[in-house]
């Protein structure tokens, strides 16, 4: 089956400041990629996707790229604000029949005022 | 609000007892999924639904769980004889498919569950 690799566990950065977290799959017939944010207590938020047939997607402060050939995507977060706090997933998902999200084990991003 | 809901939001029960939780998703999709998360852990699969028809199940989901889904709307996911190893955050998300592309999934709050 799909796995999906994350890292950083943890991350910290200062208000302003880019956070970049990179997240690898083992299944080359994935072909969606959502992220979800969780705060504390929280649902998971999806806050971007990607799908296989583009190599970026921007909205706002928030970016994904996807290299299919090396099987990994990123999230980029610029400007960072304290709101950005939070616990961070990546997930895939393969088309046709098998509609399961696997998931990353996260990372927790914290923004230092 | 219009999102997932699930009840309850928190679930405390004995070993052994039997608890049942509820998702209502989003008005008129058509796909309803379950996934079990753990501290410091990503969401897990568990089973999904298309319309009533549940299409997959996880080998997570031993038999002690069920779910059920109906009438293609709400769904309910049953532990029986529940063991410490139960205790969880348990989701429940929903999407529209159509077009034959992988849709966005949006989750419920979640239903915490802690077993004494």
């Amino acid at each position: 089956g799909e796995n999906v690799e994350q890292h950083p566990s943890t991350l910290s950065v200062q208000e302003g400041d880019s956070a970049v977290i990179k997240c690898t799959y083992s299944d080359s017939a994935s072909n969606y990629f959502p992220w979800y944010k969780q705060e504390l207590g929280k649902r998971p938020q999806l806050i971007i996707d990607i799908r296989s047939n583009v190599g970026e997607k921007k909205d706002q402060r928030i970016a994904v790229t996807l290299n299919k050939t090396a099987k990994h995507f990123s999230l980029h977060i610029t400007e960072t604000q304290p709101e950005d706090s939070a616990v961070y997933f990546c997930a895939a998902i393969k088309p046709f029949g098998n509609e399961k999200l696997t998931f990353g084990t996260g990372t927790r991003l914290t923004i230092i005022p | 609000d219009t999102g997932v809901s699930q009840n309850p939001r928190h679930k405390i029960t004995k070993r052994g007892q039997n608890v049942t939780f509820r998702c209502d998703p989003i008005s008129e999709h058509n796909r309803l999924y379950w996934y079990r998360q753990t501290l410091g852990q990503g969401p897990e699969f568990l089973t999904y639904f298309q319309n009533e028809a549940q299409l997959e199940k996880s080998r997570l989901l031993s038999d002690r769980f069920s779910a059920e889904r109906p009438k293609g709307s709400f769904s309910t996911l049953e532990i029986q004889r529940t063991e410490q190893g139960d205790s969880a955050m348990y989701l429940c998300a929903s999407s529209f498919e159509g077009h034959g592309r992988n849709q966005p999934q949006h989750f419920g709050d979640g239903t915490r569950l802690s077993i004494l």
